[in-house]
């Protein structure tokens, strides 16, 4: 069965560094998304990508994250300086949804990368 | 999305019957409802969704009130492996691409 995967399943990085957690989506999906749940916490929204733009952000979402499709397979999540409080797990995932469809499909989830900032 | 209300926790034992309740009294015409899963360390996981009528799939069973102010996630024999916190979302129609809003969700503890 098509997974989503996620590389690296955990990152350690010192506060102000750049950090770029990748993911790879189910093959034929077009929608993308990138979720965040701190330790303990609910998980968050923090945008989605559909036609190699942003299509939605949350509040979360500041010019310090930026999103990328560079190539037909991968979807990237960048955090330019990274912060104290952005240790969590970052979780992708994707969707099938026809260009004319307003189905909410379901979403499929990676196993999600541990980012720890130090 | 609206709102949905569930238990913080419910416990049950092995090979039996879970009922998983979700109230979303603010739910519209269009609101499909959906329940997703997050077993410990992994990412969510999607279970199953409706909108009016009953649905079952391999994993659960999804039963909707007639006014579709509530829903119950039916797990029909538990296992150790169902252990998970179980979100119930409601997402509407229009907004088939839309983040999904997670709340708390329900934390399911299976007991041996």
């Amino acid at each position: 069965e098509p997974e989503v995967t996620q590389t690296p399943s955990h990152q350690v990085t010192q506060m102000g560094q750049e950090v770029i957690l990748r993911c790879v989506p189910i093959s034929n999906h077009l929608y993308f998304y990138w979720y965040r749940q701190i330790l303990g916490q609910k998980v968050e929204f923090l945008v989605s990508f559909y036609n190699n733009e942003i299509s939605e952000k949350s509040e979360i979402f500041d010019d310090q994250f930026s999103v990328e499709r560079p190539d037909g397979s991968n979807f990237t999540l960048k955090i330019r300086s990274t912060k104290l409080e952005d240790s969590a797990m970052y979780f992708c995932a994707s969707t099938y949804r026809g260009a004319n469809s307003i189905y909410p499909y379901e979403q499929y989830f990676g196993p999600g990368t541990r980012l720890t900032v130090t | 999305d609206a709102k949905t209300t569930q238990p913080n926790s419910m416990e049950s034992n092995e090979e039996e019957p879970v009922h998983l309740p979700c109230n979303h009294s603010t739910i519209s015409g269009t609101d499909y409802i959906h329940w997703y899963r997050q077993l410990p360390s992994q990412g969510p996981e999607y279970v199953i969704h409706g909108l009016t009528s009953n649905v079952n799939n391999r994993m659960a069973s999804l039963a909707i009130a007639e006014d579709r102010k509530s829903s119950t996630l039916i797990l029909h024999r538990a296992t150790l492996r169902d252990a998970a916190v179980y979100y119930c979302i409601l997402r509407d129609t229009g907004g088939g691409a839309d983040g999904l809003t997670f709340g708390k969700g329900t934390h399911l503890i299976i007991q041996p």
